[in-house]
């Protein structure tokens, strides 16, 4: 049962327009959330997270929403370059558990973010 | 460069066969994370270790092994590998005390034959 779910495999979007990536979760037990990027042969890289007690963080490029009514987040990229081009995951922890729990993350499927010139 | 580095960078190995994966961080972080990558799931926590001495299991923790004897070093032991566990194996790190977010090695891609 996927507690965290991207549900478009993929997307594809112009240089300079905006890319937006949505994740929903199931476990109300979720507060803090994050955003991975990765390269091919690569690990996964931080890019933003958001705690439960906000509803938006900022990031240069990067906006991260937050919608705990509808267990919803998205990921706004603008604008959108070529080198964003990646595979996004979304990441979910229930940090209540204790302090420890942060690096114990539930993951989505991913999407893969083609940025076209 | 302070990171992770995790070896092999790939193995075929055959089903039945032991195999270690390792993982070794020089950023001094208390807590390291095995995850496997597998297409349409995600990444998926196999074990995890809070601090030197401490061990846990994770979402996926079934045919898999982990030590941890000091801060730095997590290898993963695969003890009799079955065809499932083909995938893509990631170590991570981070100060599980505060909420830094983890850092990921560039993986290990394993094909069980």
């Amino acid at each position: 049962d996927q507690q965290v779910k991207q549900n478009s495999p993929s997307l594809s979007v112009q240089e300079g327009r905006i890319s937006i990536l949505n994740c929903d979760y199931t476990n109300s037990m979720f507060d803090y959330f994050l955003w991975y990027k990765k390269y091919p042969a690569e690990g996964p890289t931080f890019l933003i997270s958001i705690s439960s007690i906000k509803d938006k963080n900022e990031d240069g490029r990067f906006t991260v929403f937050l919608n705990k009514s509808a267990k919803h987040l998205s990921l706004h990229i603008v604008p959108s370059q070529p080198g964003d081009s990646a595979v996004y995951f979304c990441a979910a922890s229930a940090t209540r558990a204790g302090g420890t729990s942060y690096g114990k993350l539930t993951f989505g499927q991913g999407t893969i973010l083609t940025v076209h010139p | 460069i302070a990171g992770i580095t995790q070896a092999p960078t790939s193995q075929i190995l055959a089903a039945g066969r032991r195999m270690t994966l390792r993982c070794t961080q020089d950023m001094r972080h208390n807590a390291m994370y095995w995850y496997r990558q597998d297409l349409g799931l995600g990444l998926r926590l196999i074990h995890y270790s809070n601090t030197a001495g401490t061990t846990g299991k994770g979402e996926v923790p079934d045919g898999y092994s982990v030590s941890r004897a000091n801060t730095d070093d997590f290898p993963l032991t695969l003890a009799s590998a079955v065809p499932s566990q083909t995938s893509v194996y990631f170590c991570a790190s981070s100060d599980s005390w505060t909420s830094s977010p983890l850092h990921f090695g560039n993986g290990t891609r394993l094909t069980v034959t």
